[in-house]
C-alpha cells in the first residue's frame, strides 16, 4: 500500500538559512499534519490542513509557514534557521476521523 | 488542554513473555480516540492500535491489546507473547473527536531480552 512520502530524508543547513520540506500524502486522504520531533522528545504538533485550508495550528514558530497545494502536497518552509530547529520532521496523512499515518520524516541539521 | 502521561520512562520484557505499558490521560471532552504508536530505532512512527472513546470492547489487534477504563482514564497496551522486533519506543497519542492535532505522551522505551 501507499504510504506517505516525504522528502528530503536528510538536510543539512546552516543557521540563517531557508529549508522547504515537503510531504505527498496517502492517495485520497484529506488531511496533512506536520509535526516536530526534538532528539529524546515526543512528537509536537505544528500544524494540519484539511482539503488545502488550514485546519489547526500549534506550536509553530512565526518563522515557519506551510502550505496545502491543489494536488494535496505539502510543504513546510523554514527560514531563519536555529540551531534549536533541528529534529525530525514528520509528516502524516488520514481521511476524514481515521487515524493519521506518518511518514518516514525529514531529520534536519542546523550547523 | 488535554494531557498524556506515561509513567514508565523504561521498561524491559523477556521475549515470549507479556508486558503492559502504562498511559494515562486528561481530557473534558467526551468524544475522543486514543492510540499506541511505536517508534524503532528507524525513527518511523508506526500506528499499533486505536481506540474510540465511545466503544466499551477493548481494541485488539493480533499480539497487542489495550486496557480502556474511561472513568478511569487509562489506557494501557499489552503485548503478549513478545518478541525482538517489538523493541521500540512507545508513544500514547489523544485526539479529540473534533481535533486534527495528536497529543503524545513522553513515551516509554521498550527492550526485549533474548
Amino acid at each position: 500500500a501507499a504510504g506517505v512520502i516525504q522528502s528530503p530524508r536528510h538536510l543539512i543547513k546552516e543557521k540563517r538559512e531557508t529549508a522547504t520540506l515537503k510531504c505527498y500524502p496517502i492517495p485520497r486522504h484529506d488531511t496533512v499534519y506536520w509535526y516536530q520531533q526534538g532528539p529524546g522528545q515526543d512528537p509536537q504538533f505544528l500544524i494540519s490542513f484539511y482539503e488545502k485550508m488550514q485546519s489547526d495550528k500549534g506550536s509553530i514558530p512565526d518563522r515557519f509557514s506551510a502550505q496545502q497545494f491543489s494536488d494535496y502536497h505539502s510543504e513546510l518552509n523554514m527560514s531563519s534557521l536555529e540551531l534549536g530547529d533541528s529534529a525530525l520532521y514528520f509528516c502524516a496523512s488520514s481521511y476524514v476521523n481515521q487515524p493519521q499515518h506518518f511518514g518516514d520524516g525529514t531529520r534536519l541539521s542546523i550547523l | 488542554a488535554q494531557t498524556v502521561t506515561q509513567s514508565q520512562p523504561e521498561m524491559s520484557v523477556q521475549e515470549a513473555e507479556t508486558v503492559t505499558l502504562s498511559c494515562t490521560y486528561d481530557t473534558s471532552e467526551s468524544d475522543y480516540y486514543l492510540f499506541w504508536y511505536k517508534q524503532p530505532p528507524s525513527r518511523q512512527m508506526i500506528l499499533v492500535i486505536r481506540q474510540e472513546a465511545y466503544k466499551q470492547q477493548n481494541a485488539t489487534e493480533n499480539r497487542f491489546s489495550v486496557n480502556f477504563q474511561k472513568a478511569a482514564k487509562s489506557f494501557s497496551l499489552k503485548i503478549s507473547d513478545s518478541q525482538l522486533g517489538d523493541a521500540a519506543m512507545y508513544f500514547c497519542a489523544y485526539t479529540g473527536a473534533g481535533s486534527y492535532q495528536l497529543t503524545f505522551g513522553k513515551g516509554t522505551k521498550l527492550s526485549v531480552i533474548p
